[in-house]
């Protein structure tokens, strides 16, 4: 069964700080990941995914197969980053399942 | 493009009623989702439909809820009758098979059920 597992309800940092949104994942195949992210008052938008290994707004996330998890990290948090993060995955198989975790709210502050 | 376009934004009812939530998807895309935003138990994926076919409905909670697709171009979730329990955010997401399986979402219903 596919499973996303996000154990941080809150994670609250200062600005400047490094921040590492944990990410673990439960699934037999090939997955394919994935970061949402929901600003206040806004819908819920792709952050970034796996393989295009790219970074966005400073983000990075990398996929660790041997640990299963896809961790959201950033160097120096910024106040704008504050917001709901959730990690998702899709499973392979022709079907475009998109399975969430329950999410992280990062907040930063001043 | 308007993106996903959702309705009711806010729909506030009273236990046992009849609630109707509605999606349109974005023109051209196959695969239609529904999912059901919780404090405690975060996104829930209840059902998806591929070129108006349900394909999935294992995350539906119970009989009180059905979702049609009578066309690619209007969905609709059905609570029939309402609970207290059901009160949450309700977002609708739509994709493409050859959009590198990237969902766009609605800005989602919220319901509240008194």
């Amino acid at each position: 069964a596919q499973r996303v597992t996000q154990p941080e309800k809150l994670l609250s940092v200062f600005k400047g700080a490094p921040v590492e949104l944990k990410c673990n994942y439960s699934y037999s195949g090939s997955p394919e990941l994935f970061w949402y992210v929901q600003y206040s008052r806004q819908r819920l938008q792709l952050l970034l995914r796996h393989i295009s290994r790219e970074s966005i707004k400073g983000f990075t996330a990398d996929l660790n197969k041997g640990e299963t998890s896809f961790h959201l990290k950033k160097p120096f948090a910024q106040e704008e980053d504050s917001a709901m993060y959730y990690c998702a995955l899709m499973g392979s198989g022709g079907y475009n399942k998109l399975i969430f975790g329950a999410g992280t709210r990062l907040a930063v502050h001043p | 493009d308007a993106g996903v376009i959702q309705s009711p934004r806010h729909e506030v009812t009273e236990m046992g009623q009849e609630v109707t939530l509605r999606c349109k998807p974005i023109s051209g895309h196959d695969y239609l989702f529904w999912y059901r935003q919780t404090m405690m138990r975060g996104l829930e994926l209840l059902i998806y439909f591929n070129n108006n076919v349900p394909i999935d409905d294992s995350g539906m909670p119970e009989d009180r809820f059905s979702a049609k697709m009578p066309n690619a171009s209007f969905s609709t979730l059905k609570i029939q009758p309402s609970e207290p329990r059901d009160s949450a955010v309700y977002f609708c997401a739509s994709s493409t098979t050859s959009g590198a399986n990237v969902l766009t979402f609605g800005a989602g219903s919220r319901l509240t059920v008194l």
